[in-house]
């Protein structure tokens, strides 16, 4: 079975600075996807970023970037010049590619601070 | 246009009580996942609806839960007996073709 693991409870960075959240996984398959979710205090998840695992180039969505390491099975992301708007938790999250019958399957989360 | 949209917001029940939770898929949606978000468990996957097909069930925790989608549209969680480790957000994503699953606002419970 797949996990998803993120070490970092909480985090904190200044506003405008950058800060890179980390993520690894565990899984026998060669095709999946990956994912972050941000979850405000709505409750409302948000995808944040989406990286195919066969795609070698990594992901980037304005601010939102990450660093794919298939061999590594990690998947990091990196918020540049951070604003208030993105303290949320923000969760990593697997998708295996071969059959739409799982969900997925999230890491714990990290709570990201974002100090003024 | 609208998004996934889950009632009630809140729900507090006593333990033993049966409760329904609903979910409105975004139209058109084919797929429909419930997942539970806990202190204790963090997100975890209940169950997946394609269509009108017989839902893939392994992931509820006990017998006590059961789903249902009517006519590959709305969605509705049952508890039965709640117990108070049922208590929980659950939450309702839907997604059309293979892409991002979008999410609802999830419904909290809390059952005393």
């Amino acid at each position: 079975a797949q996990t998803v693991t993120q070490s970092q409870p909480e985090m904190s960075v200044q506003e405008a600075e950058t800060v890179t959240l980390s993520c690894t996984y565990d899984t026998s398959e060669s095709d999946y996807y990956l994912f972050w979710y941000k979850q405000p205090p709505s409750r409302q998840m948000i995808l944040v970023i989406r990286q195919e695992a066969y795609k070698q180039q990594n992901a980037t969505e304005n601010r939102f970037s990450v660093n794919f390491q298939k061999a590594a099975k990690s998947f990091s992301l990196k918020i540049s010049d951070s604003q208030l708007g993105d303290a949320a938790m923000y969760f990593c999250a697997y998708l295996y590619s071969g059959g739409g019958a799982d969900g997925l399957t999230f890491g714990k989360g990290t709570h990201l601070i974002i100090q003024p | 246009g609208a998004g996934v949209s889950q009632s009630p917001s809140n729900k507090v029940t006593e333990k033993g009580k049966d409760v329904e939770l609903r979910c409105d898929p975004i139209s058109g949606h084919t797929a429909l996942y419930w997942y539970r978000q806990s202190l204790g468990q963090g997100l975890e996957f209940l169950i997946y609806f394609q269509g009108n097909s017989a839902p893939d069930k392994s992931g509820l925790p006990s017998d006590r839960f059961s789903a249902e989608r009517t006519g590959g549209s709305v969605s509705t969680l049952t508890i039965q007996r709640t117990q108070q480790e049922d208590s929980a957000v659950y939450l309702c994503a839907s997604r059309l073709g293979f892409g991002e699953q979008y999410f609802g606002p999830g419904t909290r419970l809390t059952v005393t």
